[in-house]
């Protein structure tokens, strides 16, 4: 059962446009989401997160977007830079609990920007 | 300041065996957590060692044991390996605050094994 679901695994980009990751959650119990960017022979890097409380979260060039109805989430890069090409995860968590910062993983999305 | 280190890099084992793997948290954390990533697909989580117990699981069988240490070093033994069981297997540290809670988790490189 994926709790957590990334339906594009890649996206290409031209350099100075938008990216924009998509994902998608089932269980409503999630209160916590997080995006995480991988290079290979890398672990995953924490990136931008938002609390269910929030609808929006900016950090410089990323933005995540959270639709609590829809279970849906997103991730906006802009302008889109070389450097960008990754992997990139969305995760789940329960914030509160006895959750201990458990995260669930989508499958993740390779983004190519190129120049 | 050193992050989350893991070893060994690369290991190819055979069906049957069993293996140990190894992290060391980023300074300053207590927490450590297993992950399991399976070629194209996100990390799965494994279990969680906080106070040298194991105190969060996920559904992996009882192959799958782990260690903490007082230094708050962490080891992943798994016994009687499958060829399913080829994976990243990725180590993540945190900080347990008064709240009993996790917070952010900083991820080491991996350890790619490969069963044959």
């Amino acid at each position: 059962d994926q709790q957590v679901k990334q339906n594009s695994p890649s996206l290409s980009v031209q350099e100075g446009r938008i990216s924009i990751l998509n994902c998608d959650y089932t269980n409503s119990m999630f209160d916590y989401f997080l995006w995480y960017k991988k290079y290979p022979a890398e672990g995953p890097t924490f990136l931008i997160s938002i609390s269910s409380i929030k609808d929006k979260n900016e950090d410089g060039r990323f933005t995540v977007f959270l639709n609590k109805s829809a279970k849906h989430l997103s991730l906006h890069i802009v302008p889109s830079q070389p450097g960008d090409s990754a992997v990139y995860f969305c995760a789940a968590s329960l914030d509160g609990g006895t959750s201990y910062g458990k995260l669930t993983f989508g499958q993740g999305t390779i983004l190519t920007v190129h120049p | 300041d050193a992050g989350v280190t893991q070893s060994p890099t690369h290991l190819i084992k055979t069906r049957g065996q069993q293996v140990t793997l190894r992290c060391s948290p980023k300074s300053g954390h207590d927490t450590v957590s297993w992950y399991q990533q399976a070629l194209g697909q996100g990390p799965q989580f494994i279990f969680q060692y906080y106070e040298e117990e194991e105190r969060q699981r996920g559904n992996f069988p009882d192959r799958f044991s782990g260690h903490q240490f007082p230094n708050y070093s962490s080891e992943l033994n798994v016994n009687a390996l499958l060829l399913g069981d080829s994976a990243l297997y990725l180590c993540a540290s945190s900080l347990t605050g008064t709240s009993g809670r996790s917070g952010e988790q900083y991820f080491g490189p991996g350890t790619r094994l490969t069963v044959t």
